[in-house]
């Protein structure tokens, strides 16, 4: 089992629709959670992080924590062509949040269709 | 702004060369990281370096050594570069003095061994 998983996509909606992508984690002791989102040739940029459990907000994304089923997720709200990218969940575990190492996820491409 | 370069976006080196990728961060942060990926393959953490001189093995170190002589600076080294070393790799940095410590990644280098 793979320490991060992501649901593998791809993910396809329509332009205004809500994009949900899911990640689970195995490290109960995780303490740090981010998404990056990575155009296509270009380097991961971090977009939301999320250290509680709850909903945090930010525009049009809203990443969810739930540390007992140990699920994070990132939802985007009016879904844009420009939001299409692959999508990289990362979790720093309790062990690695010194180190400042993250685990990440293989990713979620998402295409966004006008 | 924060920033992490590269010293090189494409390269192109013949197999049994020496290849140097060279990273700098001005963030002043303790951690840097090489990374490898791969088209299905995801991140995969190359090796890691926490301090000065320091160095850490990540998940992929075969085929691969690593310098840091300056706080600033994270250099990755192929002793004998193979065509299973075509890749594109990533470096990134991150700070130990926070915990909710994200990684910031440097604009990547696409490596083609022939």
């Amino acid at each position: 089992q793979k320490e991060v998983e992501q649901n593998s996509g791809p993910l396809s909606v329509p332009e205004g629709a809500i994009a949900s992508l899911n990640c689970t984690y195995s490290d109960r002791g995780s303490q740090s959670f981010f998404w990056y989102r990575q155009y296509s040739g270009k380097s991961p940029e971090l977009i939301m992080s999320i250290y509680s459990n709850g909903d945090k907000e930010d525009g049009r994304f809203t990443a969810q924590l739930n540390k007992a089923s140990q699920y994070v997720s990132l939802l985007i709200r009016d879904s844009q062509p420009s939001d299409s990218a692959t999508y990289l969940c990362a979790v720093n575990s309790a062990e690695n949040t010194n180190a400042g190492k993250s685990t990440f996820g293989d990713g979620t491409t998402l295409t966004v269709k006008p | 702004d924060v920033k992490v370069t590269q010293s090189s976006r494409y390269l192109v080196k013949r197999t049994g060369e020496k290849v140097f990728l060279e990273c700098v961060q001005d963030m002043d942060h303790e951690n840097m990281f090489w990374y490898r990926q791969d088209p299905g393959l995801g991140l995969r953490l190359i090796y890691f370096s926490y301090d000065v001189k320091m160095k850490e093995k990540g998940d992929i170190p075969e085929g691969y050594s690593v310098s840091r002589e300056k706080k600033e600076r994270f250099s990755l080294i192929l002793e004998s570069a193979s065509t299973n070393q075509t890749s594109m790799y990533l470096c990134a940095s991150s700070s130990r003095r926070v915990i909710r410590n994200e990684q910031f990644f440097g604009p990547g280098t696409r490596l083609t061994v022939l």
